[in-house]
């Protein structure tokens, strides 16, 4: 079946540095979603890709979607202690059903020292 | 906005016993999903259902059932349980829009299950 792996597992940063996880999935996905999970919380839904090559910018959050459609990263500029939590990409797969079935990656757990 | 409640944010229940988990969404939200949540292993996908009565298995079934008598509830059932299904468990719902991608999910605040 479909997987979709991500790394790092974990990330410590001190803030204001950068951050990026990455995400990469065994079939062909149709589009990409990114969720955040703050410690204690539940995931909440950042952004979704869906073509070829698309950068999406949230304010420092930049998102992008490869070429081919397989892999993903989230790249954090100038992390800040409100960053803190565990990041999820979720794919979905191109010849799979559509009822909105998601595979998640493992996350990345980010802690930012002050 | 969006909610998803969750019946319990902690339950402990032994071994063996039947455990019902209980989940309501507020959206008139087509999909509803189960997943449980462990360190290192992400979230992982039990059962979804996309219309009532419908229910699809999702990539860890076993041990596990589900119903959807009522669009808005979504109940995910342990059978028998087992020390091995302590964990977090999440539903979420996200709505179906004919000719579009997938649509967000909205999580609740999910229920820390402890078997003893």
């Amino acid at each position: 079946g479909q997987q979709v792996m991500q790394i790092p597992q974990y990330q410590h940063v001190q803030e204001g540095e950068d951050f990026t996880t990455y995400c990469n999935s065994s079939t062909t996905l149709s589009n990409i979603q990114w969720y955040k999970q703050r410690p204690g919380g539940h995931p909440v839904f950042l952004i979704q890709l869906v073509k070829s090559g698309e950068v999406k910018k949230q304010k420092r959050l930049t998102f992008q979607f490869g070429e081919a459609k397989k892999n993903s990263s989230l790249h954090i500029t100038a992390t800040q202690t409100t960053d803190v939590g565990t990041y999820f990409c979720a794919g979905h797969n191109a010849g799979g059903t559509s009822y909105g079935k998601l595979t998640f990656g493992q996350g990345t757990i980010l802690t930012v020292h002050p | 906005d969006v909610k998803v409640t969750q019946s319990s944010r902690y339950l402990v229940k032994r071994t063996g016993e039947k455990v019902f988990l209980e989940c309501v969404q507020d959206m008139d939200h087509e999909n509803m999903f189960w997943y449980r949540q462990d360190p290192g292993l992400g979230l992982r996908l039990i059962y979804f259902s996309y219309d009532v009565k419908m229910k699809e298995k999702g990539d860890i079934p076993e041990g596990y059932s589900v119903s959807r008598e009522k669009k808005e509830r979504f109940s995910l059932i342990l059978e028998s349980a087992s020390t091995n299904q302590t964990s977090m468990y999440l539903c979420a719902s996200s709505t179906y829009v004919w000719g579009a991608s997938n649509q967000p999910q909205h999580f609740g605040d999910g229920t820390r299950l402890s078997i003893l």
